[in-house]
C-alpha cells in the first residue's frame, strides 16, 4: 500500500522557517517524481513545487509565490522528501500535502498543517 | 484566478449523470496530460482519473474522464449522496513549468 506522511507542521511567526518531511513507502521512491500542494482554510489546491527524481538530475521547480523562499530536497537513501519554507509570511498558512501527482497509485495522506501567525 | 477554469458548482439528483468541464489551453491541457482530483468534506484529495481518462484500481466505472483539444471533462454517472464533494483537474503546465489546478468544482446531488 502507498503511504505519504507528511509531518513537521506547526505554528510559525511570519519572518520565520520551517522544514516539512514527508515519508514514502510502498512504491519505489527514488525513480519517482514528489510533489507539495498545499490547500489554505476553505480554499482550492495551490501547487507548491516539484523535485524530479536522480535519473532526472533531482531537477526543482517551484510555484512564483514561494520561489527563492522554499527548496525541495529529497534523501532517496531514507524515502523522504523534504520542504524548507524560509521567509514565511501569513498567506502561506495552508495544510500541506506531498503527492505523486497523476501517478496510478497516487495517496495524498492526511497532509500537514502550517500556520503562519504572530 | 485558476489557469485551468472550472465552473463553481454543478448539481444534479441521485442516479442522474453530470459533468465537470476544465478549461485550459495548448501550454497545458493541450500538450500534457489531466488527472481529476475528489476531495470530500474534511479529507485530502483523491485520485479518480490519471493520463485523461484512466482510472486507478478501486474507482468504480460509473467516474469517466475525457479530453478535446484544450479542455477535459469529468463524467460521474449514477449519482450518489456520497459523491458530494470538491473536485480538481489539473495539468503540467510547459510554460509555466509547473502544475496547475482548476479552482475546484463543488458537486451538489440533490
Amino acid at each position: 500500500e502507498v503511504r505519504l506522511v507528511a509531518s513537521g507542521g506547526g505554528l510559525v511567526q511570519p519572518g520565520g522557517s520551517l522544514k516539512l518531511s514527508c515519508a514514502a513507502s510502498g512504491f519505489t521512491f527514488s525513480a519517482s517524481d514528489m510533489h507539495w500542494v498545499r490547500q489554505a482554510s476553505g480554499k482550492g489546491l495551490e501547487w507548491v513545487g516539484r523535485i524530479r527524481s536522480k535519473a532526472n538530475s533531482y531537477a526543482t521547480a517551484y510555484a512564483a509565490s514561494v520561489k527563492g523562499r522554499f527548496t525541495i530536497s529529497r534523501d532517496d537513501s531514507k524515502n523522504t522528501a523534504y520542504l524548507q519554507m524560509n521567509s514565511l509570511k501569513t498567506e502561506d498558512t495552508a495544510v500541506y500535502y506531498c503527492t505523486r501527482v497523476g501517478a496510478p497509485d497516487d495517496n495524498w495522506g492526511q497532509g500537514t498543517l502550517v500556520t503562519v501567525s504572530s | 484566478q485558476s489557469v485551468l477554469t472550472q465552473p463553481p458548482s454543478v448539481s444534479a439528483a441521485p442516479g442522474q449523470k453530470v459533468t465537470i468541464s476544465c478549461s485550459g489551453s495548448n501550454s497545458n491541457i493541450g500538450n500534457n496530460y489531466v488527472s481529476w482530483y475528489q476531495q470530500l468534506p474534511g479529507t485530502a484529495p483523491k485520485l479518480l482519473i490519471y493520463e485523461n481518462n484512466k482510472r486507478p484500481s478501486g474507482i468504480p466505472d460509473r467516474f469517466s474522464g475525457s479530453k478535446s483539444g484544450t479542455s477535459a471533462t469529468l463524467g460521474i454517472a449514477g449519482l450518489q449522496t456520497g459523491d458530494e464533494a470538491d473536485y480538481y483537474c489539473t495539468s503540467w503546465d510547459s510554460s509555466l513549468s509547473g502544475l496547475v489546478f482548476g479552482g475546484g468544482t463543488k458537486l451538489t446531488v440533490l
